[in-house]
């Protein structure tokens, strides 16, 4: 089993749609979890962090964590052809590390 | 703005010439890390140091090795590159948060994209 798992997609939603991007992990003592950006020939860029359990929301990007269940997930709203890109799931491993997924590319349709 | 820059953006090398490549940050993180990164693939971690701790992964080939003469600057080696290295290496940087409770996020500078001739 990956320790980070995500759908590698395409995952394709029209403007303006909710976009939900999931990640599940292996780890139960992982405590930090981590939703990258990256567009094609660029370096990872943070969206969002989140550690309790529960929703956190940014603007038009939600996080939500559940623990028991060992998963992660991130939702756009409004989504816009600009979001189109590979979302990053990582989450804290042992001794500074982080473990990504292979990412999952969203295509937002205009 | 406190950043991680690497240098150069781009990188063109001779099959077996050794290249070096630069990672410099102004965050104070006392943790850097290296990652390679290939097309439509998660970023491989290679190695990270915690302040002058060296952590090298154990499938990190022997060809790279990754030096840090001071808290701001670490740089990645590789002494004989193939074709087989030609990636995206991406430098982070990260510390814990003061009050506990995990890692803070990496940040990311913008990679060097090494090209193998």
């Amino acid at each position: 089993q990956k320790e980070v798992e995500q759908n590698s997609g395409p995952l394709s939603v029209p403007e303006g749609a909710i976009a939900s991007l999931n990640c599940t992990y292996s780890d139960r003592g992982s405590q930090s979890f981590f939703w990258y950006r990256q567009y094609s020939g660029k370096s990872p860029e943070l969206i969002m962090f989140i550690y309790s359990n529960g929703d956190k929301e940014d603007g038009r990007f939600t996080a939500q964590l559940n623990k028991a269940s060992q998963y992660v997930s991130l939702l756009i709203r409004d989504s816009q052809p600009s979001d189109s890109a590979t979302y990053l799931c990582a989450v804290e491993g042992r001794t500074y590390k982080y473990i990504f997924g292979t990412g999952t590319r969203l295509k937002v349709l205009a | 703005d406190a950043m991680v820059i690497q240098n150069p953006r781009y990188q063109v090398t001779q099959f077996g010439k050794p290249v070096t490549l630069s990672c410099s940050q102004t965050l104070n993180h006392n943790v850097m890390y290296w990652y390679q990164q290939k097309s439509s693939q998660a970023p491989k971690l290679l190695f990270h140091y915690y302040d002058k701790d060296f952590n090298n992964e154990a499938d990190t080939p022997d060809n790279f090795q990754s030096r840090r003469p001071n808290t701001s600057f670490c740089f990645l080696d590789i002494r004989s590159p193939g074709l087989g290295d030609a990636a995206m290496y991406l430098c982070a940087t990260s510390t814990r948060w003061a009050t506990g409770g995990g890692n803070q996020p990496q940040h990311f500078g913008d990679g060097t994209r090494l090209s193998i001739l």
